[in-house]
């Protein structure tokens, strides 16, 4: 089946520490996304990418990191400098500008 | 920026009674997007609106998009316990999508 696979599900980081969430679709979507939707809000967009090896910042890039060095992932870094990373974190990829598809993200905690 | 706004949050209705959310952008559309979130889940594209007025349906969802591509509006008729989640809009300018912060709704059977 053709989707889109991120993992871990949930993800633990101590304070300091850089942690890197996967993201891998089999669709053949060119463009790919990173949100951060925290409780009871929207979706926030972090990066984003159209076509491999090359990506743009979103609303609240500061304190993440990201790479597109294959179409098929798109991962994404949750640095040290990102002094407020709990949350839950989606992934996406589309055709072009056309509808997305979502990943069943990633739950981000602090310990 | 290029925000797009959702109304009302919240809606808390009894089985049977009808829903509708609003999104609202100050600058044209070039289309509009919804999707549904069921909670715990991630979000689910329902439909995409690109002509001025158009209005288009799925069942008991009615998606409209407003004459001058600056508003949209999903309705729900007669709605169920698994309708239950939250709704969100969303735009797309040149490959960067905003999405609108949604309307969560709770059915009570």
């Amino acid at each position: 089946d053709g989707g889109i696979t991120q993992s871990p599900k949930y993800l633990f980081r101590k304070e300091g520490q850089n942690v890197t969430l996967s993201c891998e679709q089999n669709l053949n979507h060119d463009a790919m996304y990173w949100y951060r939707q925290d409780p009871g809000q929207g979706l926030r967009l972090i990066y984003y990418s159209q076509i491999v090896n090359d990506f743009q910042k979103g609303d609240i890039a500061e304190g993440y990191s990201v790479s597109r060095e294959k179409k098929e992932s798109f991962p994404l870094t949750v640095t040290s400098a990102q002094k407020n990373p709990t949350a839950f974190y989606l992934c996406a990829s589309s055709i072009s500008s056309q509808p997305q598809h979502f990943g069943d993200g990633t739950r981000l905690s602090i310990l | 920026g290029q925000q797009v706004m959702q109304i009302p949050q919240y809606q808390h209705v009894q089985e049977g009674e009808d829903f509708t959310t609003y999104c609202n952008s100050s600058t044209t559309l070039s289309n509009i997007q919804w999707y549904k979130q069921r909670p715990g889940g991630h979000p689910v594209f329902l439909i995409q609106l690109v002509k001025s007025g158009e209005v288009k349906k799925q069942k008991r969802l009615t998606f409209q998009f407003g004459e001058a591509k600056k508003n949209s509006s999903l309705h729900i008729t007669a709605t169920q316990t698994t309708d239950v989640g939250t709704y969100f809009c969303a735009r797309d300018n040149a490959g960067k999508s905003t999405f609108g912060d949604g309307t969560t709704l709770t059915v009570k059977p």
